[in-house]
């Protein structure tokens, strides 16, 4: 079966230091999205991508980066872990083509604490 | 830009009871609707969908219509289980004007006690 998947499932790191989070899919979509979710913020989008080349920012990207050099990964970078980014992270990827209509398959998450 | 507003949580309900969960949305285009669900520890997964109006979504005896005239989506369910405990979103896409960017709701916390 088609899935996605994240690693690290849970993440401890300290102030200042570089964080990636990985996100693989297997469902050969071309549209894939970083969210943040936060008690009392819903899910809110880091970045996201279109396909291979294609990065764009969502509607809280600092601090974050991503990059896409095939279909089935898009990583998720912190350049410089804060404690503000102490939060759950969902990768998730679409695809408009027939049968699909936009919906969302998400991972199971990446929980990032920084101290 | 597109948002969309659900009812403000938490829901307590008991075994068997009915529930609603209010969703309603602003969209400049024609959206398709999504509820998805998260249960505890895992990542969120559709309930059920409509992609135009008066579409009925349907699963696991949770219903919502597309109702244009009102933008709204509300989520129902005849009788809960404790199962159904978890938190729900609502969300639209619209592939036209925000080329497939899904817009979530805050999330509504369902507890059902037995």
């Amino acid at each position: 079966d088609a899935e996605i998947t994240q690693s690290p499932r849970h993440k401890i790191t300290e102030t200042g230091r570089q964080v990636t989070l990985a996100c693989h899919q297997t469902w050969n979509h071309n549209n894939m999205f970083w969210y943040r979710q936060d008690l009392g913020h819903g899910l809110r989008l880091i970045h996201y991508s279109y396909g291979v080349q294609d990065t764009n920012k969502g509607e809280v990207s600092d601090g974050y980066s991503v990059s896409r050099s095939n279909t089935e990964d898009l990583p998720l970078t912190l350049e410089s872990a804060a404690s503000s980014q102490t939060s759950v992270y969902f990768c998730a990827s679409s695809e408009f083509s027939f049968p699909n209509t936009g919906e969302l398959f998400f991972g199971e998450g990446s929980r990032l604490t920084v101290l | 830009g597109d948002s969309v507003t659900q009812m403000e949580g938490p829901v307590t309900l008991s075994e068997e009871a009915f529930l609603t969960i209010n969703c309603t949305y602003t969209a400049t285009g024609y959206p398709s609707l999504f509820w998805y669900v998260q249960y505890p520890g895992e990542g969120l997964q559709l309930l059920l969908k409509a992609t135009k109006a008066d579409d009925k979504g349907s699963n696991k005896g949770f219903e919502a219509t597309y109702r244009k005239e009102t933008t709204s989506f509300h989520l129902e369910k005849g009788s809960v289980q404790v199962s159904d405990s978890a938190v729900y979103f609502c969300a639209l896409s619209d592939r036209d004007t925000n080329a497939g960017k899904s817009t979530f709701g805050d999330g509504t916390t369902l507890t059902v006690k037995p």
